[in-house]
């Protein structure tokens, strides 16, 4: 469904540490699915995609996971470093023509020195 | 390289006070997307053009209007901006799949 929350979760880690952010997804016909990286007063930033044929998917320092069968999706960030303290987003939506996404409610990833 | 462009980047307006957020992109993407984003919540869709062809969502309330004079350029229009319209503005573009955001234009009202 769409986010709704007015709070967003805290994910507090030590820099260097590997990071797991979870999003549980709505929609069982989503096919795409993209997580966003947002930092204070900017705007979303892409970091990795996955589509509904692949259930791992790996960029620099950042792997995707998608379990159809639950409806989840992670996204993993290894060696965890203070740039990589934001707001992420999954998506998911339909490939092809237009696309509607359906945003999470968002995770706020806290990183400590 | 800004591929998505947005201006103002921060836009302050009387209650009551039409006012207007320009978005450009560099991408030649066919569709574009107008956003509302609050503090500490995921962006909400107002509207999208697909090409010319204009599509709002249900839920958008008729104070939000949005023009697009050519593929590069579209404008959110917001005709008498209350107190609850203070927010952040993404505009976003797409050709296929991903979406590319802007920087947003985070707008006060007073």
């Amino acid at each position: 469904g769409e986010s709704v929350g007015l709070h967003l979760p805290t994910l507090s880690v030590q820099e260097g540490d590997n990071s797991i952010i979870n999003c549980a997804y709505s929609n069982s016909a989503s096919d795409y699915f993209i997580w966003y990286k947002q930092e204070s007063g900017k705007g979303p930033q892409f970091i990795i995609d996955i589509r509904s044929n692949m259930d791992k998917r790996q960029g620099q320092r950042v792997t995707v996971l998608l379990n159809k069968t639950v409806k989840h999706l992670s996204l993993q960030i290894a060696a965890t470093q203070p740039g990589d303290s934001a707001v992420y987003f999954c998506a998911e939506t339909h490939s092809g023509g237009y696309n509607k996404l359906i945003f999470g409610a968002g995770t706020r990833l806290a990183v400590h020195p | 390289d800004a591929m998505v462009i947005q201006n103002p980047r921060y836009q302050v307006t009387q209650f009551g006070k039409p006012v207007t957020l320009s978005c450009s992109q560099t991408l030649n993407h066919n569709v574009m997307y107008w956003y509302q984003q609050k503090s500490s919540q995921a962006p909400k869709l107002l509207f999208h053009y697909y090409d010319k062809d204009f599509n709002n969502e249900a839920d958008t309330p008729d104070n939000f209007q949005s023009r697009r004079p050519n593929t590069s350029f579209c404008f959110l229009d917001i005709r008498s901006p209350g107190l609850g319209d203070a927010a952040m503005y993404l505009c976003a573009t797409s050709r296929e799949g991903e979406q590319f955001f802007g920087p947003g234009t985070r707008l006060t009202v007073l």
